[in-house]
């Protein structure tokens, strides 16, 4: 079964509203969880680290106060998208590494489909 | 981050292998190497990772070249459900704290015929 888990897994808001997405570790603790973006027929782009208890870290190109993010618990961190406009449509995903993932396996959330009017 | 290269598209037919290429010609040392695969609208899902050595688990076989720049992903038997882009990425072991972090190519979308 899943061990990250998102939600919602599909949502449509109206341009200029914010929208609040989870990523959450089912099973185990997770101090740093990864946000993803993907466009149409396009890679995944990583967005941000997201450290539990202190400031996500953004890569480069990535609007910090357009995508917020917060890492609260350690089973649950938040990606909001605020002020969204058409050009932010687009599938969210996050990841989390497990114990035992040092050179192994990451896990995936199902993503988020993101389509704003 | 060392990079991959991989074919765009590959086609295979049902219940025949599939050798899924990738060359890593600048990989380091400390460099593992990950397959991923995304099925449509859903997150990617770990297939396999082998640092020298191949390696087999039930999903795949990763042969990897003995000079390790260029690996090979096996699907002994595509299944229609195999149908997916598959991504060769390299994780750094040494990166500490920013190991989970992926960069993702544009993988190898493979085609599943019946």
């Amino acid at each position: 079964g899943a061990v990250v888990s998102q939600h919602p897994s599909r949502v449509i808001c109206k341009s200029g509203t914010s929208v609040k997405i989870e990523c959450r570790s089912l099973d185990f603790q997770a101090t740093t969880m990864f946000w993803y973006r993907q466009f149409p027929k396009k890679s995944l782009m990583l967005m941000a680290t997201s450290n539990e208890g202190s400031k996500a870290t953004y890569e480069q190109g990535v609007e910090k106060d357009k995508f917020l993010i917060n890492h609260a618990s350690l089973t649950l961190s938040t990606l909001t998208v605020t002020s969204a406009h058409p050009e932010d449509s687009s599938f969210y995903i996050c990841s989390a590494p497990r114990w035992g993932s040092l050179t192994g396996e990451l896990f995936f959330g199902e993503g988020s489909r993101l389509t704003v009017l | 981050d060392a990079k991959t290269t991989q074919p765009n598209s590959m086609e295979s037919n049902e219940e025949e292998p599939v050798h899924l290429p990738c060359n890593h010609s600048t990989i380091s040392g400390t460099d593992y190497i990950h397959w991923y695969r995304q099925l449509p609208s859903q997150g990617p899902e770990y297939v396999i990772h082998g640092l020298t050595s191949n390696v087999n688990n039930r999903m795949a076989s990763l042969a990897i070249a003995e000079d390790r720049k260029s690996s090979t992903l096996i699907l002994h038997r595509a299944t229609l459900r195999d149908a997916a882009v598959y991504y060769c990425i390299l994780r750094d072991v040494n990166r500490g704290s920013t190991l989970g972090r992926l960069y993702f190519g544009r993988g190898t979308q493979l085609t599943v015929w019946p």
